[in-house]
């Protein structure tokens, strides 16, 4: 079944660390996206790409970066200057179709991967 | 500026009760609508959509959504629920020209009592 696929699920750092969540699809979706959940906060974009070697930032970039080598594969790093990383972070996909803006809309998210701070 | 309000943050109802969240947005083009479900540490399940059309969606579950443009609200129904339906709910809203750009509220908790 196409899905997708975010490891690890449960992730802890010590403070200065940079960590690295994985992401892919098998949906041949063209466009990903990342987004942060915490508690009472609903969910906020970090990054998007929607084509190979291109991505922009969301509202909340600042700490994190990506990169997108691959159409199935878009991982994310959080790094040291992210000061408050403890959170829940969940990968999304969506299908970018000439002539129908709507499909994009249409996120298909993966299970999450939860990043602890010691 | 573009926000959406789940004004419940926690709602408990009884199974076989009838369930109504409540969602309102503020956006300055024609939004794009949806429902998102979440169980526990999971991610989110698509429940229903508006693009345009019949104001009145149908999603999976047995959940309907209303499109009411006048009230910026989009308020999620189900006439029975059932002890499986206890999860997270979040609202979302987009639009034609923002891709899977999409804005959450901060989600309604639902608890569901034997």
């Amino acid at each position: 079944d196409g899905g997708i696929t975010q490891s690890p699920k449960y992730l802890f750092r010590k403070e200065g660390q940079n960590v690295t969540l994985s992401c892919e699809q098998n949906l041949n979706h063209d466009a990903m996206y990342w987004y942060r959940q915490d508690p009472g906060q609903g969910l906020r974009l970090i990054y998007y790409s929607q084509i190979v070697n291109d991505f922009q930032k969301g509202d909340i970039a600042e700490g994190y970066s990506v990169s997108r080598e691959k159409k199935e594969s878009f991982p994310l790093t959080v790094t040291s200057a992210q000061k408050n990383p403890t959170a829940f972070y969940l990968c999304a996909s969506s299908i970018l179709r000439q002539g129908d803006p709507s499909g994009a809309n249409v996120l298909t998210f993966g299970a999450g991967s939860r990043l602890t701070v010691l | 500026a573009q926000s959406v309000t789940q004004p419940d943050i926690h709602i408990t109802v009884s199974e076989g009760a009838s369930l109504e969240l409540r969602c309102n947005y503020s956006y300055g083009a024609t939004p794009y609508l949806f429902w998102y479900v979440q169980s526990p540490g999971q991610g989110l399940q698509l429940l229903l959509k508006y693009f345009s059309g019949d104001t009145l969606v149908q999603g999976i579950k047995g959940f309907e959504a209303e499109f009411k443009r006048s009230q910026s609200s989009f308020n999620l129904r189900k006439p029975s629920v059932h002890w499986s339906d206890a999860a997270e709910y979040f609202c979302a809203v987009g639009a034609y020209n923002q891709g899977g750009k999409l804005i959450f509220g901060q989600g309604t908790e639902l608890s569901v009592k034997p």
